[in-house]
């Protein structure tokens, strides 16, 4: 079965500054695609960013970049500039190992604190 | 921007009654999805609907939970018999196209509906 490890179960960055959120995934699909989700302690959960296996580049959104390494299958979550607003817990997610629809996997989470 | 939508946002039920959770997903997306969140655990898939069909379900959707599309817009699930265990935040959510047909495979999630059964 697909699975997802995210190591770090808490975080702690001063706000304004960049951090790193660590995720590994283990398949052997040639072809998946990798996400990042918030979830803020109101429940919701929000999207944040995707990676397709075989996109050259490295996905951003605004201050998330995705820092995909294939060879290591690990793609982390980079975070420019935290803000107070990003205190929440984040998870990583991919469709590999499913059927073609979209099944996703989960990691753990962890749980970002920014500090003032 | 369009949203997925769903109600109730909080439902409590006495155990072995029957649940339907409601979604709305976003309105030009095919694919639809129910997961569910244990507090304090992770996120786990339940089931994928397409083309007005279940196309995966995980071990966790048993005979006592069903998926439905009755209209154009909504996209529900039914748990027929609940139990202690089901209580849970369940999330529905939907994307506009299917893996590996390029990007824009973003699965948007709703609120979630927590479910609590006494």
């Amino acid at each position: 079965a697909q699975k997802i490890t995210q190591t770090q179960p808490g975080m702690f960055v001063q706000e304004k500054e960049a951090v790193t959120l660590d995720c590994t995934y283990d398949t052997s699909d040639p072809s998946y695609g990798l996400f990042w989700y918030k979830q803020p302690s109101s429940g919701e959960m929000i999207f944040l960013i995707y990676q397709g296996s075989y996109d050259q580049q490295n996905a951003t959104e605004g201050r998330y970049s995705l820092n995909f390494q294939k060879a290591r299958k690990s793609a982390n979550l980079v975070i420019s500039a935290s803000q107070l607003g990003d205190s929440a817990m984040y998870f990583c997610a991919s469709d590999a190992g499913g059927t073609s629809y979209g099944k996703l996997t989960f990691g753990q989470g962890t749980i970002l604190t920014v500090h003032p | 921007e369009p949203e997925v939508t769903q109600t109730p946002s909080h439902q409590v039920t006495q155990m072995g009654q029957e649940v339907i959770l409601r979604c709305v997903p976003i309105s030009n997306h095919l694919y639809f999805y129910w997961y569910r969140q244990i507090l304090g655990q992770k996120v786990e898939f339940l089931v994928s609907f397409y083309n007005n069909e279940i196309s995966e379900k995980s071990e966790i959707f048993d005979d006592q939970f069903s998926v439905e599309r009755p209209d154009g817009s909504n996209f529900t699930l039914k748990i027929r018999s609940t139990k202690l265990e089901d209580s849970a935040m369940y999330f529905c959510a939907s994307s506009e196209r299917g893996p590996g047909q390029g990007r824009r495979y973003e699965q948007y999630f709703g609120p979630g509906t927590r479910l609590t059964v006494t």
